[in-house]
């Protein structure tokens, strides 16, 4: 079955640091890749996408490059702010699987703190 | 264009007792997905609507039903609620066929006591 792998986390970082958040996953078909992003009390607001291999996603600074060789899409931003704390999500949706539908399959999560 | 609604936004209800949840897609959204959130077992699937049919079921025990209208609304049931259903339920509403970019509400918070 489809899984995706996050790095553990919490992670925290200084404000302008360089963040690097892992992403690995396991599909059947042919996967499209997300990020998304949960701030306190929220739901998830999706925040980049990728839908084939070697696509990259980016959106508010953050990137992401769909890896199919080593089956991976890590999150990355050059600057953080300390209004980028929240927790992250990666996922995948197997289009090509008629089983898949409206499904998306999560990482755990990692949590962001960015600190003035 | 107004983005997804859920409600009731928070939910207190007791042992044995049933809860249904509403959720509004986005307008001309078709496919509806909902999700249990909990910090022990994350993110989970538990069914997508498409054109009032339910298409896809995650691993749910059969006291989790849903339903979804023709103007595209849906409502999740679940029955006989026990503390382990304590969660933040999450409704997405996709525009393609393939659902696969969904787009989520803000979640009910559901509290069983």
């Amino acid at each position: 079955g489809n899984s995706v792998t996050q790095m553990e986390g919490p992670v925290t970082l200084s404000e302008e640091a360089f963040l690097t958040i892992n992403c690995t996953y396991t599909a059947t078909g042919y996967p499209s890749l997300f990020w998304y992003v949960q701030y306190p009390g929220e739901g998830l607001q999706l925040l980049l996408k990728a839908t084939k291999a070697d696509d990259k996603g980016s959106n508010k600074g953050f990137e992401a490059t769909y890896r199919k060789e080593t089956t991976s899409f890590h999150l990355e931003k050059g600057s953080v702010q300390v209004s980028d704390s929240a927790v992250y999500f990666c996922a995948l949706s197997d289009r090509a699987s008629g089983t898949s539908y409206g499904k998306l399959t999560f990482g755990q999560g990692t949590i962001l703190t960015v600190h003035p | 264009k107004a983005g997804v609604t859920q409600t009731p936004r928070y939910l207190i209800k007791t042992r044995g007792q049933q809860v249904t949840l509403s959720c509004s897609p986005i307008s001309g959204h078709r496919s509806v997905s909902w999700y249990q959130q909990t910090p022990g077992q994350g993110l989970q699937f538990l069914f997508e609507y498409f054109s009032e049919t339910q298409r896809n079921k995650g691993n749910f025990p059969g006291r989790f039903s849903g339903r979804q209208f023709s103007n595209s609304r849906s409502e999740m049931n679940v029955s006989t609620l026990e503390l382990g259903d304590s969660a933040l339920y999450l409704c997405a509403s996709s525009s393609s066929k393939s659902s696969y970019e969904q787009y989520f509400g803000p979640g009910t918070r559901l509290t069983v006591t």
